[in-house]
């Protein structure tokens, strides 16, 4: 059974970096048949998708265009994890921040992380 | 302002059917899949369909999904107290080439 443990701090000053890492159980982050991705929610933007990388004989990275100067989404093929960079926070980047896997069949979802930029 | 157009709420009675509309354009649900999701309060969204009418295995067949053109719908049939929670559509969209996702419908059981 597949599942996803997110990990990270909850709480990031305005202007610094949010990361957060996903780690994997029960699947490869080099699986030929899934993406990993990142999506966060919030009241005053909803679900709001953030980007994804995944493996098909080289990896490939696809980001949301509105966060494209700031985000990195990093595979960890030795801890069988990836990881979302976020930089230059702002207040309006506070919300819950999911990883997830999705297929051609199903889609798994880590627990989420509460993250608030405040100083 | 959401790229798919959902209801923001929905109604119904124990044991009726209701159905919750995704209006989207060309650039997505037109040209690609559905899926939709399930959100308890203080959990993660949960697939209920994907591929516009597939179930993963352990929903129950009350739940099923429909795509016409550049909308879709969720429709709940048999529809009990524990379906009492925020609905979402998806889709990829090739404007933006990324997922796009609708802005919810809270549905109540009456």
């Amino acid at each position: 059974q597949v599942q996803l443990q997110q990990s990270g701090p909850g709480l990031v000053k305005p202007s610094q970096t949010l990361s957060l890492t996903c780690a994997i159980s029960g699947d490869s982050v080099s699986s030929n048949s899934a993406a990993w991705n990142w999506i966060r929610q919030s009241p005053s933007r909803g679900l709001e998708w953030l980007g994804r990388t995944y493996y098909r004989s080289k990896w490939h990275y696809d980001y949301a265009i509105s966060l494209k100067s700031r985000i990195t989404i990093n595979p960890d093929t030795s801890k069988n994890q990836f990881s979302l960079q976020l930089n230059s926070v702002t207040p309006d980047d506070t919300a819950v921040y999911y990883c997830t896997r999705d297929t051609s069949l199903d889609d798994i979802w880590g627990q989420g992380t509460m993250v608030t930029v405040s100083s | 302002q959401s790229v798919l157009t959902q209801p923001p709420s929905a109604s119904g009675t124990p044991g009726q059917r209701v159905t919750i509309s995704c209006s989207g354009s060309s650039s997505n649900i037109g040209t690609h899949t559905v899926t939709w999701y399930q959100q308890l309060p203080g959990t993660a969204p949960k697939l209920l369909i994907h591929s516009n009418n597939l179930r993963p295995s352990g929903v129950p067949d009350r739940f099923s999904g429909s795509k016409s053109g550049t909308s879709a719908s969720l429709a709940i049939s048999g529809l009990q107290s524990e379906d009492e929670a925020d609905y979402y559509c998806a889709a990829w969209d090739e404007g933006v080439n990324g997922r796009v996702f609708g802005g919810g419908t809270k549905l109540t059981v009456l």
